[in-house]
Protein backbone atom coordinates (compact mmCIF):
# COMPACT_ATOMS: atom_id res chain seq x y z
CA UNK A 1 0.00 0.00 0.00
CA UNK A 2 1.12 3.87 -0.33
CA UNK A 3 1.88 5.36 2.75
CA UNK A 4 0.99 9.07 3.04
CA UNK A 5 2.88 11.34 5.49
CA UNK A 6 1.48 14.69 6.18
CA UNK A 7 3.00 17.32 8.30
CA UNK A 8 2.98 18.92 10.03
CA UNK A 9 0.54 16.93 12.49
CA UNK A 10 -1.18 20.09 13.89
CA UNK A 11 -0.25 24.16 13.70
CA UNK A 12 -1.49 27.51 15.57
CA UNK A 13 -1.83 29.80 12.93
CA UNK A 14 -3.53 33.19 13.26
CA UNK A 15 -6.34 34.76 11.39
CA UNK A 16 -4.79 36.00 8.01
CA UNK A 17 -1.85 34.08 8.33
CA UNK A 18 -0.87 32.35 5.13
CA UNK A 19 -0.69 28.94 5.68
CA UNK A 20 0.88 25.92 3.94
CA UNK A 21 0.29 21.98 4.53
CA UNK A 22 2.65 19.00 2.99
CA UNK A 23 2.04 15.45 1.99
CA UNK A 24 4.64 12.99 0.69
CA UNK A 25 3.72 9.48 -0.77
CA UNK A 26 6.28 6.41 -0.10
CA UNK A 27 5.72 6.44 -3.97
CA UNK A 28 5.39 8.35 -7.48
CA UNK A 29 0.96 8.65 -7.67
CA UNK A 30 1.60 11.10 -10.52
CA UNK A 31 -1.06 13.92 -9.88
CA UNK A 32 -3.65 11.53 -8.26
CA UNK A 33 -3.91 13.39 -4.99
CA UNK A 34 -6.95 15.02 -3.37
CA UNK A 35 -7.35 17.43 -0.17
CA UNK A 36 -9.98 17.28 2.23
CA UNK A 37 -11.40 19.55 5.07
CA UNK A 38 -13.28 18.27 8.07
CA UNK A 39 -14.73 19.82 10.83
CA UNK A 40 -15.67 17.85 14.04
CA UNK A 41 -18.53 15.90 13.98
CA UNK A 42 -19.14 16.42 10.11
CA UNK A 43 -18.49 14.54 7.16
CA UNK A 44 -15.18 15.49 4.98
CA UNK A 45 -15.51 18.52 2.73
CA UNK A 46 -13.74 17.73 -0.68
CA UNK A 47 -11.01 20.36 -1.67
CA UNK A 48 -8.73 19.81 -3.95
CA UNK A 49 -8.63 16.64 -6.54
CA UNK A 50 -5.88 15.73 -9.58
CA UNK A 51 -3.76 17.20 -6.95
CA UNK A 52 -4.46 21.36 -7.96
CA UNK A 53 -8.28 20.74 -9.14
CA UNK A 54 -10.44 22.85 -7.06
CA UNK A 55 -13.80 20.99 -6.14
CA UNK A 56 -16.86 23.13 -7.48
CA UNK A 57 -17.79 25.68 -5.11
CA UNK A 58 -14.60 25.53 -2.89
CA UNK A 59 -13.10 29.36 -2.30
CA UNK A 60 -9.86 30.15 -4.30
CA UNK A 61 -7.78 30.93 -1.14
CA UNK A 62 -7.21 27.07 -1.05
CA UNK A 63 -4.62 25.64 -3.47
CA UNK A 64 -3.04 22.64 -4.39
CA UNK A 65 0.23 21.96 -5.95
CA UNK A 66 2.91 19.10 -6.45
CA UNK A 67 3.36 16.19 -8.72
CA UNK A 68 5.24 12.73 -8.02
CA UNK A 69 5.92 12.39 -4.33
CA UNK A 70 5.50 15.87 -3.14
CA UNK A 71 2.17 17.57 -2.56
CA UNK A 72 1.39 20.81 -1.03
CA UNK A 73 -1.84 22.57 -0.15
CA UNK A 74 -1.79 26.53 0.70
CA UNK A 75 -4.45 28.27 2.33
CA UNK A 76 -3.78 32.15 1.51
CA UNK A 77 -5.24 34.43 4.43
CA UNK A 78 -6.62 32.02 6.84
CA UNK A 79 -10.28 32.26 8.16
CA UNK A 80 -12.55 31.44 11.12
CA UNK A 81 -13.96 29.16 9.20
CA UNK A 82 -10.53 27.19 8.02
CA UNK A 83 -10.28 26.06 11.35
CA UNK A 84 -10.19 22.53 10.92
CA UNK A 85 -8.60 19.19 10.24
CA UNK A 86 -7.37 19.01 6.72
CA UNK A 87 -6.05 15.45 5.05
CA UNK A 88 -4.56 14.13 2.20
CA UNK A 89 -5.41 10.98 -0.04
CA UNK A 90 -4.03 9.16 -3.25
CA UNK A 91 -6.13 8.11 -5.44
CA UNK A 92 -3.71 6.70 -7.87
CA UNK A 93 -4.10 3.32 -6.74
CA UNK A 94 -6.01 1.20 -4.21
CA UNK A 95 -6.57 0.85 -1.73
CA UNK A 96 -6.74 4.59 -1.34
CA UNK A 97 -4.36 5.90 1.50
CA UNK A 98 -4.62 9.11 3.62
CA UNK A 99 -2.70 10.98 5.40
CA UNK A 100 -2.63 11.18 9.03
CA UNK A 101 -4.29 14.93 8.93
CA UNK A 102 -3.52 18.66 9.86
CA UNK A 103 -5.24 20.22 12.57
CA UNK A 104 -5.54 23.72 11.92
CA UNK A 105 -5.93 25.54 15.27
CA UNK A 106 -6.30 29.02 16.58
CA UNK A 107 -3.05 31.25 17.81
CA UNK B 1 -26.95 20.14 -6.38
CA UNK B 2 -24.66 17.49 -6.38
CA UNK B 3 -25.61 14.80 -3.39
CA UNK B 4 -24.37 11.76 -1.94
CA UNK B 5 -26.75 10.93 0.69
CA UNK B 6 -26.08 7.09 2.79
CA UNK B 7 -28.89 5.50 4.43
CA UNK B 8 -29.21 1.57 6.41
CA UNK B 9 -26.88 2.46 9.41
CA UNK B 10 -27.55 1.62 12.79
CA UNK B 11 -27.52 -0.70 15.96
CA UNK B 12 -26.48 -4.17 15.07
CA UNK B 13 -24.89 -6.91 17.22
CA UNK B 14 -21.39 -8.95 16.74
CA UNK B 15 -22.50 -11.49 14.16
CA UNK B 16 -24.86 -9.49 12.51
CA UNK B 17 -25.89 -7.96 9.11
CA UNK B 18 -26.52 -4.72 7.36
CA UNK B 19 -27.01 -2.94 4.31
CA UNK B 20 -25.92 0.69 3.56
CA UNK B 21 -27.14 2.68 0.56
CA UNK B 22 -25.61 5.23 -1.49
CA UNK B 23 -27.95 7.82 -3.57
CA UNK B 24 -26.48 10.20 -5.59
CA UNK B 25 -28.18 12.69 -7.82
CA UNK B 26 -27.18 16.04 -9.46
CA UNK B 27 -24.00 14.23 -11.73
CA UNK B 28 -23.89 11.53 -14.23
CA UNK B 29 -23.45 8.75 -11.71
CA UNK B 30 -22.66 6.17 -14.61
CA UNK B 31 -19.57 8.15 -15.21
CA UNK B 32 -17.63 7.70 -11.69
CA UNK B 33 -16.28 4.81 -10.07
CA UNK B 34 -18.13 4.92 -6.44
CA UNK B 35 -15.91 4.27 -3.28
CA UNK B 36 -16.82 3.39 0.98
CA UNK B 37 -14.58 5.09 3.45
CA UNK B 38 -15.01 4.45 6.90
CA UNK B 39 -13.88 6.75 9.95
CA UNK B 40 -14.05 4.79 13.86
CA UNK B 41 -14.51 7.30 16.72
CA UNK B 42 -12.11 9.72 17.05
CA UNK B 43 -9.11 8.20 13.97
CA UNK B 44 -8.84 9.18 10.43
CA UNK B 45 -10.86 7.86 7.30
CA UNK B 46 -9.71 4.48 6.38
CA UNK B 47 -11.14 3.54 2.56
CA UNK B 48 -13.22 -0.03 2.80
CA UNK B 49 -14.22 -0.88 -1.33
CA UNK B 50 -14.78 0.32 -4.64
CA UNK B 51 -16.96 0.14 -7.39
CA UNK B 52 -16.32 0.67 -10.98
CA UNK B 53 -18.97 2.54 -13.11
CA UNK B 54 -20.57 -0.45 -14.79
CA UNK B 55 -20.57 -2.98 -11.37
CA UNK B 56 -18.36 -5.32 -13.00
CA UNK B 57 -14.86 -4.60 -10.99
CA UNK B 58 -14.55 -4.28 -7.21
CA UNK B 59 -12.06 -3.94 -4.61
CA UNK B 60 -11.98 -4.38 -0.87
CA UNK B 61 -10.14 -3.95 2.14
CA UNK B 62 -8.38 -6.79 3.86
CA UNK B 63 -10.31 -6.21 6.94
CA UNK B 64 -13.63 -6.76 5.37
CA UNK B 65 -12.77 -8.97 2.30
CA UNK B 66 -15.45 -12.06 2.44
CA UNK B 67 -17.49 -10.60 4.49
CA UNK B 68 -19.05 -7.04 2.75
CA UNK B 69 -20.49 -6.96 -0.66
CA UNK B 70 -20.42 -3.61 -2.77
CA UNK B 71 -22.99 -3.72 -5.57
CA UNK B 72 -24.37 -0.85 -7.68
CA UNK B 73 -27.71 0.21 -9.41
CA UNK B 74 -27.41 2.65 -12.09
CA UNK B 75 -30.51 2.88 -12.91
CA UNK B 76 -31.50 3.91 -9.67
CA UNK B 77 -28.13 5.62 -9.38
CA UNK B 78 -27.29 3.99 -6.19
CA UNK B 79 -24.68 1.94 -4.27
CA UNK B 80 -24.95 -0.46 -1.64
CA UNK B 81 -22.42 -2.39 0.84
CA UNK B 82 -23.63 -5.10 2.44
CA UNK B 83 -22.10 -5.65 5.55
CA UNK B 84 -22.06 -9.49 6.95
CA UNK B 85 -20.45 -11.41 10.11
CA UNK B 86 -20.25 -7.61 11.33
CA UNK B 87 -17.19 -7.14 14.21
CA UNK B 88 -17.07 -4.38 17.38
CA UNK B 89 -13.97 -3.03 15.53
CA UNK B 90 -16.72 -2.35 12.11
CA UNK B 91 -18.03 0.63 14.17
CA UNK B 92 -17.47 3.49 12.26
CA UNK B 93 -18.75 6.14 10.61
CA UNK B 94 -19.47 5.18 6.77
CA UNK B 95 -19.29 7.72 3.79
CA UNK B 96 -19.02 7.43 0.13
CA UNK B 97 -17.21 8.89 -2.06
CA UNK B 98 -16.68 9.83 -5.72
CA UNK B 99 -12.83 11.31 -6.01
CA UNK B 100 -14.19 14.42 -8.16
CA UNK B 101 -17.22 14.65 -6.95
CA UNK B 102 -17.47 14.84 -3.05
CA UNK B 103 -18.21 12.96 0.14
CA UNK B 104 -21.73 11.81 1.57
CA UNK B 105 -22.64 12.86 5.13
CA UNK B 106 -22.07 9.86 6.53
CA UNK B 107 -24.24 6.61 7.91
CA UNK B 108 -23.37 5.87 12.23
CA UNK B 109 -22.85 2.02 12.19
CA UNK B 110 -22.70 0.29 15.98
CA UNK B 111 -21.46 -3.04 16.87
CA UNK B 112 -22.00 -3.62 19.87
CA UNK B 113 -23.48 -6.48 22.96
Amino acid sequence: DIQMTQSPSSLSASVGDRVTITCRASQGISNSLAWFQQKPGRAPKSLIYGASNLQSGVPSKFSGSGSGTDFTLTISSLQPEDFATYYCQQHSTYPLTFGGGTKVEIK
Amino acid sequence: EVQLVESGGGLVQPGGSLRLSCAASGFTFTNYWVHWVRQGPGKGPVWVSRIHTDGTTTNYADSVKGRFTISRDNAKKTVYLQMNSLRVEDTAVYYCLVITVGWGQGTLVTVSS
